[in-house]
């Protein structure tokens, strides 16, 4: 089974900052990878597919990157209503779906 | 705009049966290649896919809850069901139905997503 590990698991920044998470995968998964936005008390959000394509509708101010095996999920500019969990997510063989740990996003 | 809605017991006891439903509204279950998705998350924990039925019946579950799985389709009722057996606190969780989909470009999402629905297991 292809594992995710992601980091960090939680994150404080200020508002304005440039925030960036990780996701590594235990084997190649090319660009088989998704990211989503969780807020409190609701179910997961896309925002980003395979691994670098903003979802429509999505700001601008996040952005991903990466393949193989290494993946980074950016905030260019972070803004209060970011303030949620966020998680990658591989697809690479349809069979079996694995979702990181998560990285709690908190204003400092 | 497909919409899911899950239901079910918020209460299970140790050692029975969890079992959801999932409601698909504004689109028929049986038509297009999706894959019906069950994926769980423990309280303040991350997510865990469970399994998922494809359009055409086809199952596929989680390794990890194979033993204790069962999904299954009621396309009169434009529903997909949930069984998980001899459950442990361990499965308390709020539980979420999901359609996976390819787009035309060959990309995989979860998209839309069910609310969620809790689902405790204790005595």
């Amino acid at each position: 089974d292809i594992q995710m590990t992601q980091s960090p698991s939680s994150l404080s920044a200020s508002v304005g900052d440039r925030v960036t998470i990780t996701c590594q995968a235990s084997q190649d998964i090319s660009n088989y990878l998704n990211w989503y936005q969780q807020k409190p008390g609701k179910a997961p959000k896309l925002l980003i597919y395979d691994a670098s394509n903003l979802e429509t509708g999505v700001p601008s101010r996040f952005s991903g990157s990466g393949s193989g095996t290494d993946f980074t999920f950016t905030i260019s500019s972070l803004q209060p209503e970011d303030i949620a969990t966020y998680y990658c997510q591989q697809y690479d063989n349809l069979l079996m779906y694995t979702f990181g740990q998560g990285t709690k996003l908190e204003i400092k | 705009q497909v919409q899911l809605q899950e239901s079910g017991p918020g209460l299970v006891k140790p050692s029975q049966t969890l079992s959801l439903t999932c409601t698909v509204s504004g689109g028929s279950i049986s038509s297009g290649d999706y894959y019906w998705s069950w994926i769980r998350q423990p309280p303040g924990k991350g997510l865990e896919w469970i399994g998922y039925i494809y359009y055409s019946g086809s199952t596929y579950y989680n390794p990890s809850l194979k033993s204790r799985v069962t999904i299954s389709v009621d396309t009169s009722k434009n529903q997909f069901s949930l069984k998980l057996s001899s459950v442990t606190a361990a499965d308390t969780a709020v539980y979420y139905c999901a359609r996976g989909w390819v787009t035309a470009a060959g990309s995989f999402r979860f998209d839309p997503w069910g609310q969620g629905t809790l689902v405790t297991v204790s005595s």
